[in-house]
This record gives C-alpha cells, sequence and structure tokens, in this order.
C-alpha cells in the first residue's frame, strides 16, 4: 500500500459525458501527478500540482482539467468524453516539488470505460 | 514521438537465472533515469534509479546498467525468483525543476517456477 488513494476503482460512462477522478496523496506529501495509461501503452505525463499550483503540463486535453485542493487533494475533471479516454488514470504524490530524488508513489488508478 | 522505448513487450526466464530488461532514449538532455515494477491492479513502484553521472547502480538483487553513448539502460535481476513476475516501465526524468517522468512501454517479465 503506497499511502496513496484513488476513487473510484471503477467508472463506466458514456461519450459525451463528464467525470471526476479523486486523489489523497501521502500524509505530508505536496506534490500529486496525474498520469494516462492508455492500453499497451506507457504511463502518459498529465499534470503536476505542488501545494495548490499547478507545476507542470504535460499532453493534457483542453477538455481535462485538475486542481489540488487546500488538504491536498486532487480531481482530474475529464468533460465530452470520447471512446479514446478509456484509460487507466494514476495519480501519484511525492514530498517536495519533483526533483530527481522526489519519489512519486502511485495509487491503484482509476479504471475509465467510455462506452 | 517517443522518447523511451522498451521494445521487448515480454520476457520469460528460469527461476534462478538473470532477467535482462532493455531500454532506449533518445532525448540525450534527460540525466536521471529509474525503474518502476507495476503488479496487476496496483500502481507502479519505484525500484531503482540512476543519474547520468554514473554508469551503474545496485540495490539488492537489481542493477541498473546506463550506456550514455548509446543512449541505452538496461535493468538486471540476479537471481529471479517468481515474485518479480510484473510489468517493468523504465521512465526518465524529463525536468529538472518538475516531476515530470517520460515511461517506456513497459515489459512484461514472467518468472517461471
Amino acid at each position: 500500500d503506497s499511502g496513496v488513494t484513488q476513487t473510484p476503482k471503477h467508472l463506466i460512462t458514456a461519450t459525451g459525458q463528464r467525470v471526476t477522478l479523486r486523489c489523497s496523496p501521502r500524509s505530508g506529501d505536496l506534490s500529486v501527478y496525474w498520469y494516462q495509461q492508455s492500453l499497451d501503452q506507457g504511463l502518459q505525463f498529465l499534470i503536476q500540482y505542488y501545494n495548490g499550483e499547478e507545476r507542470a503540463k504535460g499532453n493534457i486535453l483542453e477538455r481535462f482539467s485538475a486542481q489540488q485542493f487546500p488538504d491536498l487533494h486532487s480531481e482530474l475533471n475529464l468533460s465530452s468524453l470520447e471512446l479514446g479516454d478509456s484509460a487507466l488514470y494514476f495519480c501519484a504524490s511525492s514530498i517536495g516539488t519533483g526533483s530527481v530524488t522526489d519519489t512519486q508513489y502511485f495509487g491503484p488508478g482509476t479504471r475509465l470505460t467510455v462506452l | 514521438d517517443q522518447q523511451v522505448k522498451q521494445n521487448s513487450p515480454s520476457l520469460s526466464v528460469q527461476e534462478g537465472r538473470i532477467s535482462i530488461l532493455n531500454c532506449d532514449y533518445t532525448n540525450s538532455m534527460f540525466d536521471y533515469f529509474l525503474w518502476y515494477k507495476k503488479y496487476p491492479a496496483e500502481g507502479p513502484t519505484f525500484l531503482i534509479s540512476i543519474s547520468s553521472i554514473k554508469d551503474k547502480n545496485e540495490d539488492g538483487r537489481f542493477t541498473v546498467f546506463l550506456n550514455k553513448s548509446a543512449k541505452h539502460l538496461s535493468l538486471h535481476i540476479v537471481p529471479s525468483q517468481p515474485g518479480d513476475s510484473a510489468v517493468y516501465f523504465c521512465a526518465a526524468h524529463g525536468s529538472s525543476n518538475t516531476g515530470k517522468l517520460i515511461f517506456g512501454q513497459g515489459t512484461t517479465l514472467q518468472v517461471k517456477p
């Protein structure tokens, strides 16, 4: 158990809908990261928040948005869903800003299926 | 553009033998590399890392080798155990001041008893 929790574990929805994925970081961690893993692909970095502020942005679609709240939990909002958005979405957290020695601990993921 | 590549989707080895997982990268600016291990229904777990100023880092049964001129790294597991059966991801640290990790596609290792 990494200490990072993600809810829900599974989500099935229809095209055009909007969903929210939730992540609670390990106690004391200030950074939260979101990654997307599509079928047979590696994890793709989406976005990083550090202490409530956006720190880094990857190939995140405009239909996707995220935020980190004062209690440090984070939410990833996916809207106007398409079939291709079906994937595993991982959240990770780390203590610091994401330097090379700042280990990222991953949650178990949320499996999103868009029908 | 896949900056980190793991060209072998799967690898099968006998228990007790050596497992060698390979990874190539294209960006010569990458200066820190990591290996993560992932079991089904779990998130990736950090395994071992290496800085570009080194060519080898060892932690118990796990050793990572880095060949900067070839832009290649490998993970050696000796001896392999059935519990090592998992998906192994190679990753590069993409930025010096953020936590952006760039992952390869992963290699599924099966260690047979």
